[in-house]
């Protein structure tokens, strides 16, 4: 079956603008994960939808950046006023949760955008 | 202290050798765990999970040891294609609504 889709594959965007990131998560996954990850850097954890509960935002690094998930399926993450600072892939993960097995819990990831803010 | 500690390597293997390395957790009510896999410019996949009873999967065996709050990767008769970075990923009591922290990750270079 389909995959976690993000788009763009690519983006690049001048210093100062706004740029909205796309991901579709697989049908059916309660459980949504923004992450970010600077060349050479591990994983950083952005922001985390399970359901209808609130978001967990722990991971925004500032006010700058927000995401939504609409209908518990597509999600968007916006940052406002990019800076240099901001270029990194930003990667989408999705995952089943209410299975009741361990299974679910298990992510499986989009190809990532990546961002170059010049 | 981190929540997911991984040593970051590399870990230069011989091809062929047996490699084994940990990843330490500080919760100790965390309740899943597994292993991915992420090669250069590319997204994590999904590698085991891992059970308390450890499991195995061809090469891969993933072992739990929660007394000592840490789970452990070995690959044996490691192959060139092997060579990637290693994340471990814990999953976090219900009351944190189940969410999943990744390590920074193990290097292994497999090598001729």
């Amino acid at each position: 079956g389909a995959g976690v889709s993000q788009s763009p594959s690519n983006k690049v965007t001048e210093k100062g603008k706004d740029v909205e990131l796309r991901c579709d998560p697989i049908s059916g996954h309660t459980a949504l994960y923004w992450y970010r990850q600077s060349l050479g850097q591990g994983l950083e954890f952005l922001i985390y939808f399970q359901g209808n509960s609130a978001p967990d935002k722990s991971g925004l690094p500032s006010d700058r950046f927000s995401a939504e998930r609409t209908g518990g399926s597509v999600s968007t993450l916006t940052i406002q006023r990019t800076q240099q600072e901001d270029s990194a892939v930003y990667l989408c993960a999705s995952s089943l949760v209410f299975l009741g097995s361990r299974m679910a819990y298990e992510q499986y990831f989009g190809p990532g955008t990546r961002l170059t803010v010049t | 202290r981190k929540e997911v500690e991984q040593d970051p390597g590399p870990f230069n293997v011989p091809e062929g050798a047996t490699v084994a390395f940990n990843c330490t957790y500080s919760n100790s009510a965390s309740q899943s765990f597994f292993w991915y896999r992420q090669d250069c410019r590319k997204e994590p996949k999904l590698l085991m999970s891992v059970y308390s009873s450890g499991n195995e999967d061809g090469r891969f065996t993933a072992q739990l040891n929660r007394a000592s709050q840490y789970i452990s990767l070995l690959i044996r008769d490691s192959k060139l294609s092997d060579s990637a970075t290693y994340l471990c990923v814990v999953r976090g009591i219900k009351a944190a609504g189940n969410k999943l922290t990744f390590g920074g990750g193990t290097r292994v270079l497999v090598k001729p």
